[in-house]
């Protein structure tokens, strides 16, 4: 079966205080792993996709990896403004995502 | 704005009751998608439709169906409501390079 553990649960940063979140995965035959950002009251957000061991994307302070078992969340000097929960999801048959429950991440100004 | 227009954005209802979910996919998808999101359960994939036919099932319920019209808008029926049902349900539609675009939700309460 397949699984998404997120962690941690929540996270506060001050604001500039870099730091990563974490998801692990076990699928067979995984077609994509995808990062979604979601505020609250509102549906997720598509952030990245990764396909393959050892890709990386970045969009402005945030960098996504992936390896064969996880992947990362970077988020280098954080704003207010990227406070949300970030959603880790994969994809193992065409566009029928499982989601990991979520990092709720909180940045202080 | 993610061009997903889902309706009615809270819905309040009793236990025992029937309601239809309305969504309306992105111009050009073909794809709906119907998620369930709960606090103990997270973001729970129900069903897919694709060009007006079921795709993919996942955790749906007996009592949940949902249907794909012509001109692509879908609806989620869910009946026998019970206090368990209450959730946010969200729809969503993909592009060619599989990315899922999200709604912003429909509330639903059973009291």
């Amino acid at each position: 079966e397949d699984q998404v553990t997120q962690s941690p649960e929540a996270l506060r940063l001050q604001e500039g205080e870099s730091s990563s979140l974490n998801c692990s995965y076990t699928v067979s035959g995984l077609r994509g792993l995808f990062w979604y950002r979601q505020d609250p009251g509102k549906g997720p957000e598509f952030l990245f996709t990764l396909y393959s061991a050892g890709e990386e994307k970045e969009k402005e302070r945030l960098k996504a990896t992936l390896t064969k078992k996880e992947s990362f969340l970077h988020i280098t000097a954080p704003k207010p403004e990227d406070s949300a929960t970030y959603l880790c999801a994969l994809s193992r048959s065409a566009r029928q995502l499982t989601f990991g429950s979520g990092t709720q991440l909180t940045v202080l100004p | 704005d993610s061009g997903v227009t889902q309706t009615p954005k809270h819905l309040i209802t009793a236990t025992g009751q029937r309601v239809t979910l309305r969504c309306s996919p992105r111009s050009g998808d073909l794809s709906v998608y119907w998620y369930q999101q709960s606090l103990d359960q997270g973001l729970q994939f129900l069903i897919q439709y694709y060009n007006g036919e079921e795709r993919a099932k996942g955790n749906i319920l007996e009592r949940f169906s949902a249907q794909q019209f012509p001109d692509l808008h879908s609806e989620l029926n869910l009946s026998s409501l019970e206090l368990g049902d209450s959730a946010l349900y969200f729809c969503a539609s993909s592009d060619r390079d599989e990315k899922l675009f999200f709604g912003s939700g429909t509330q639903l309460s059973v009291l």
